[in-house]
């Protein structure tokens, strides 16, 4: 069964700071790969995905994910956070068939800026 | 162009009653997808509809359905309310699915609250 792993369930940087979110995925086939970001009280909002190709994905609002194959990770990264990224962050995997797919979302990252 | 608009935003409920959730996707898009969100067990998939059938469907008991209207319009539906279907209901669309855009588009949730 395909299953999602994010390892931090909440991380605190510093305004400035540099950030990378773990993602862990289990998929056996090609995977498709997703950030979806979540303010509070709001719904989620896609970051960046991955489909087939360049393995290093730009996304909105500075961020980039990096797959791997080989260690079954989509890291997300920014160089520079701002206090508006504070929220919670989700990796999702798409799984099913084609055309008739789900999201099996990782639980969350919740991210909190410090100033 | 409108996003993806669910009603309603609140509800208070007791155990044993019904609800129905509602949701309009954005215009053109076929695709509804419906997810549960807990603090406990994170983003599940519920199920989703496209042209009015149900392609998929999550690990849910039959108390949960759903059914998808002609405009696209969604409606979900849980009878039997117990204390663990408190969660913040999330609707989603896309064009096809989420295999073929890479991308679902999400309402803001229905947050249903058992007593």
């Amino acid at each position: 069964a395909q299953s999602v792993t994010q390892p931090d369930i909440h991380i605190t940087v510093s305004e400035g700071a540099s950030l990378e979110l773990r993602c862990n995925y289990s998929y056996g086939a090609t995977p498709y790969l997703f950030w979806y970001v979540q303010s509070p009280g709001q719904g989620l909002q896609l970051l960046l995905k991955y489909f087939s190709g360049d393995t290093l994905v730009q996304g909105i609002k500075g961020f980039e994910a990096e797959f791997k194959r080989s260690q079954s990770s989509f890291n997300l990264r920014k160089p520079s956070v701002h206090w508006s990224d504070a929220a919670e962050y989700f990796c999702a995997v798409g799984a099913g068939i084609q055309g008739a797919q789900k999201l099996v979302f990782g639980q969350g990252t919740r991210l909190t800026i410090n100033p | 162009k409108a996003g993806v608009t669910q009603t309603p935003r609140y509800l208070i409920k007791t155990r044993g009653q019904q609800v129905t959730l509602s949701c309009s996707p954005i215009s053109g898009h076929r695709s509804v997808s419906w997810y549960q969100q807990t603090p406990g067990q994170g983003l599940q998939f519920l199920f989703e509809y496209f042209s009015e059938t149900q392609r998929n469907k999550g690990n849910f008991p039959g108390r949960f359905s759903g059914r998808q209207f002609s405009n696209s319009r969604s409606e979900m539906n849980v009878s039997t309310l117990e204390l663990g279907d408190s969660a913040l209901y999330l609707c989603a669309s896309s064009l096809i699915g989420v295999a073929d855009t890479g991308e679902l588009f999400f309402g803001e949730g229905s947050r249903l609250t058992v007593l």
